[in-house]
Protein backbone atom coordinates (compact mmCIF):
# COMPACT_ATOMS: atom_id res chain seq x y z
CA UNK A 1 0.00 0.00 0.00
CA UNK A 2 1.50 3.11 -0.92
CA UNK A 3 1.73 5.58 1.77
CA UNK A 4 1.67 9.12 -0.03
CA UNK A 5 0.83 8.36 -3.89
CA UNK A 6 0.55 11.81 -6.15
CA UNK A 7 -0.41 11.14 -10.06
CA UNK A 8 0.51 11.91 -12.34
CA UNK A 9 4.21 10.56 -12.36
CA UNK A 10 4.98 13.02 -15.75
CA UNK A 11 3.38 15.96 -16.83
CA UNK A 12 4.25 17.05 -20.32
CA UNK A 13 1.94 20.37 -21.69
CA UNK A 14 2.88 23.63 -23.89
CA UNK A 15 3.01 26.84 -22.01
CA UNK A 16 -0.59 28.83 -20.97
CA UNK A 17 -1.91 25.50 -19.90
CA UNK A 18 -2.97 24.76 -16.71
CA UNK A 19 -2.48 21.61 -15.30
CA UNK A 20 -3.46 19.84 -11.73
CA UNK A 21 -1.71 17.51 -10.01
CA UNK A 22 -3.17 15.04 -7.10
CA UNK A 23 -1.69 14.39 -4.08
CA UNK A 24 -3.53 11.83 -1.61
CA UNK A 25 -1.92 10.09 2.07
CA UNK A 26 -3.31 7.21 3.85
CA UNK A 27 -1.27 8.06 6.79
CA UNK A 28 -3.48 9.22 9.27
CA UNK A 29 -0.66 12.75 8.96
CA UNK A 30 -2.35 16.09 9.74
CA UNK A 31 0.06 18.32 7.60
CA UNK A 32 0.63 17.96 4.19
CA UNK A 33 3.14 20.07 1.80
CA UNK A 34 4.45 20.72 -1.59
CA UNK A 35 8.02 20.75 -2.80
CA UNK A 36 9.50 21.54 -5.48
CA UNK A 37 12.99 19.86 -6.70
CA UNK A 38 14.53 22.45 -9.41
CA UNK A 39 17.19 22.11 -11.77
CA UNK A 40 20.39 22.51 -8.93
CA UNK A 41 17.80 19.33 -7.54
CA UNK A 42 17.27 21.73 -4.70
CA UNK A 43 14.11 20.73 -2.48
CA UNK A 44 12.21 23.88 -1.78
CA UNK A 45 9.05 24.39 0.35
CA UNK A 46 5.75 25.68 -1.70
CA UNK A 47 2.97 25.05 0.18
CA UNK A 48 2.13 23.37 4.29
CA UNK A 49 -1.47 22.82 5.49
CA UNK A 50 -2.46 21.26 8.83
CA UNK A 51 -5.84 19.95 8.83
CA UNK A 52 -7.02 21.64 5.73
CA UNK A 53 -5.14 24.90 6.76
CA UNK A 54 -2.86 26.54 4.84
CA UNK A 55 0.06 27.36 7.24
CA UNK A 56 2.98 28.01 4.85
CA UNK A 57 2.81 29.74 1.40
CA UNK A 58 6.28 30.69 0.49
CA UNK A 59 7.43 32.82 -2.15
CA UNK A 60 5.46 31.08 -4.69
CA UNK A 61 3.39 32.55 -7.95
CA UNK A 62 -0.16 33.13 -7.36
CA UNK A 63 -0.45 30.48 -10.46
CA UNK A 64 -0.11 28.20 -7.78
CA UNK A 65 -3.01 27.26 -5.87
CA UNK A 66 -3.06 24.77 -3.48
CA UNK A 67 -6.22 22.73 -2.86
CA UNK A 68 -7.18 20.14 0.54
CA UNK A 69 -10.65 18.45 0.56
CA UNK A 70 -10.11 16.98 3.39
CA UNK A 71 -7.19 15.76 5.73
CA UNK A 72 -5.88 13.04 3.58
CA UNK A 73 -5.57 15.20 0.15
CA UNK A 74 -3.55 17.89 -0.69
CA UNK A 75 -3.69 19.30 -4.75
CA UNK A 76 -1.87 21.55 -6.84
CA UNK A 77 -3.32 23.57 -9.35
CA UNK A 78 -1.26 25.50 -11.73
CA UNK A 79 -2.55 28.40 -14.17
CA UNK A 80 -1.03 29.44 -17.01
CA UNK A 81 2.16 27.41 -17.06
CA UNK A 82 5.79 28.97 -18.28
CA UNK A 83 8.75 27.22 -19.19
CA UNK A 84 10.42 27.83 -15.55
CA UNK A 85 7.78 25.85 -13.80
CA UNK A 86 9.30 22.93 -15.05
CA UNK A 87 10.45 20.80 -12.22
CA UNK A 88 9.81 17.91 -10.01
CA UNK A 89 6.88 18.30 -7.68
CA UNK A 90 6.70 16.18 -4.55
CA UNK A 91 3.73 15.89 -2.14
CA UNK A 92 4.98 15.10 1.43
CA UNK A 93 2.76 14.47 4.68
CA UNK A 94 3.87 14.38 8.30
CA UNK A 95 2.67 14.63 11.90
CA UNK A 96 3.39 17.53 13.50
CA UNK A 97 0.39 16.82 16.26
CA UNK A 98 3.38 14.64 17.77
CA UNK A 99 6.22 16.82 17.55
CA UNK A 100 9.10 15.76 15.95
CA UNK A 101 7.88 12.97 13.10
CA UNK A 102 9.57 12.34 9.76
CA UNK A 103 8.14 13.80 6.40
CA UNK A 104 6.84 10.81 3.94
CA UNK A 105 7.06 11.71 0.54
CA UNK A 106 5.40 10.72 -2.60
CA UNK A 107 7.15 9.58 -5.89
CA UNK A 108 7.31 12.90 -7.26
CA UNK A 109 5.72 14.67 -10.29
CA UNK A 110 7.79 15.76 -12.92
CA UNK A 111 6.20 18.17 -15.23
CA UNK A 112 7.47 19.95 -18.26
CA UNK A 113 6.53 22.67 -20.30
CA UNK A 114 7.39 23.21 -23.99
CA UNK B 1 19.18 31.66 1.96
CA UNK B 2 19.95 27.84 2.80
CA UNK B 3 19.84 26.83 6.14
CA UNK B 4 20.88 23.48 5.28
CA UNK B 5 24.12 22.60 3.77
CA UNK B 6 25.69 19.63 2.39
CA UNK B 7 29.60 21.35 0.77
CA UNK B 8 29.96 17.55 -0.91
CA UNK B 9 27.57 16.77 -3.82
CA UNK B 10 29.48 13.73 -4.40
CA UNK B 11 31.45 10.44 -2.79
CA UNK B 12 32.69 7.93 -4.17
CA UNK B 13 33.31 4.66 -1.53
CA UNK B 14 34.78 1.23 -1.69
CA UNK B 15 32.54 -1.17 -1.11
CA UNK B 16 32.62 -2.55 2.68
CA UNK B 17 34.46 0.20 3.58
CA UNK B 18 32.85 3.39 5.85
CA UNK B 19 30.90 6.05 4.04
CA UNK B 20 30.60 9.39 5.44
CA UNK B 21 28.50 12.29 4.49
CA UNK B 22 28.13 15.61 6.26
CA UNK B 23 25.78 18.27 6.83
CA UNK B 24 25.81 21.92 8.42
CA UNK B 25 22.89 24.57 9.47
CA UNK B 26 23.00 27.53 10.79
CA UNK B 27 19.21 27.54 12.67
CA UNK B 28 20.26 27.11 15.93
CA UNK B 29 15.92 26.64 16.83
CA UNK B 30 16.80 23.18 14.82
CA UNK B 31 15.83 20.63 17.39
CA UNK B 32 15.42 17.37 14.95
CA UNK B 33 17.56 16.37 12.32
CA UNK B 34 16.72 13.62 9.22
CA UNK B 35 18.54 11.91 6.79
CA UNK B 36 16.64 10.94 3.56
CA UNK B 37 17.80 8.52 0.74
CA UNK B 38 16.53 9.43 -2.70
CA UNK B 39 16.97 6.86 -6.10
CA UNK B 40 16.38 8.32 -9.44
CA UNK B 41 12.69 8.51 -9.93
CA UNK B 42 11.62 8.20 -7.05
CA UNK B 43 10.79 10.48 -3.76
CA UNK B 44 13.17 10.82 -0.55
CA UNK B 45 13.05 7.79 1.72
CA UNK B 46 13.26 8.42 5.14
CA UNK B 47 16.37 6.58 7.16
CA UNK B 48 17.59 8.13 10.13
CA UNK B 49 16.85 11.02 12.67
CA UNK B 50 17.82 12.08 15.42
CA UNK B 51 16.14 14.95 18.43
CA UNK B 52 18.41 17.83 19.63
CA UNK B 53 18.79 15.84 22.81
CA UNK B 54 21.19 13.18 21.42
CA UNK B 55 24.36 13.52 20.29
CA UNK B 56 24.36 10.16 18.58
CA UNK B 57 21.18 7.82 17.14
CA UNK B 58 22.54 4.07 15.43
CA UNK B 59 20.07 1.87 13.35
CA UNK B 60 22.13 -0.90 12.08
CA UNK B 61 24.59 0.07 9.78
CA UNK B 62 23.59 3.62 9.70
CA UNK B 63 24.15 5.90 12.61
CA UNK B 64 23.68 9.84 13.12
CA UNK B 65 26.12 12.35 14.86
CA UNK B 66 25.04 15.58 15.85
CA UNK B 67 27.46 18.15 16.95
CA UNK B 68 25.03 21.02 18.47
CA UNK B 69 27.77 23.35 19.14
CA UNK B 70 29.59 23.07 15.69
CA UNK B 71 25.67 22.98 14.14
CA UNK B 72 27.36 20.21 11.90
CA UNK B 73 25.57 16.24 11.23
CA UNK B 74 26.91 13.06 9.76
CA UNK B 75 25.62 9.73 8.55
CA UNK B 76 28.10 7.24 8.65
CA UNK B 77 26.98 3.73 6.68
CA UNK B 78 29.41 0.89 8.00
CA UNK B 79 30.18 -1.14 5.55
CA UNK B 80 29.14 0.68 2.82
CA UNK B 81 26.86 -1.99 -0.15
CA UNK B 82 26.50 -1.53 -3.91
CA UNK B 83 22.88 -0.88 -2.68
CA UNK B 84 23.72 2.21 -1.00
CA UNK B 85 24.29 4.34 -4.24
CA UNK B 86 21.93 7.16 -4.19
CA UNK B 87 21.74 10.69 -3.31
CA UNK B 88 21.73 11.50 0.35
CA UNK B 89 19.93 14.53 1.54
CA UNK B 90 19.88 16.43 5.24
CA UNK B 91 17.15 17.97 6.65
CA UNK B 92 16.18 19.86 9.69
CA UNK B 93 13.09 20.52 11.54
CA UNK B 94 11.60 22.94 14.81
CA UNK B 95 8.86 21.61 16.93
CA UNK B 96 7.51 25.15 16.25
CA UNK B 97 8.51 25.32 12.36
CA UNK B 98 5.97 24.54 9.93
CA UNK B 99 8.57 23.02 7.22
CA UNK B 100 11.35 20.79 6.90
CA UNK B 101 14.65 22.63 5.23
CA UNK B 102 16.70 20.35 2.81
CA UNK B 103 20.55 19.98 2.00
CA UNK B 104 21.56 20.19 -1.83
CA UNK B 105 22.26 16.54 -1.55
CA UNK B 106 25.25 14.04 -1.38
CA UNK B 107 25.62 11.28 -4.26
CA UNK B 108 26.92 8.13 -2.85
CA UNK B 109 28.65 5.81 -5.13
CA UNK B 110 29.79 2.67 -3.81
CA UNK B 111 31.99 1.00 -5.90
CA UNK B 112 31.97 -3.23 -5.84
Amino acid sequence: DTAVSQTPKYLVTQMGNDKSIKCEQNLGHDTMYWYKQDSKKFLKIMFSYNNKELIINETVPNRFSPKSPDKAHLNLHINSLELGDSAVYFCASSRKDRGNSPLHFGNGTRLTVT
Amino acid sequence: DQQVKQNSPSLSVQEGRISILNCDYTNSMFDYFLWYKKYPAEGPTFLISISSIKDKNEDGRFTVFLNKSAKHLSLHIVPSQPGDSAVYFCAADSNTGNQFYFGTGTSLTVIP
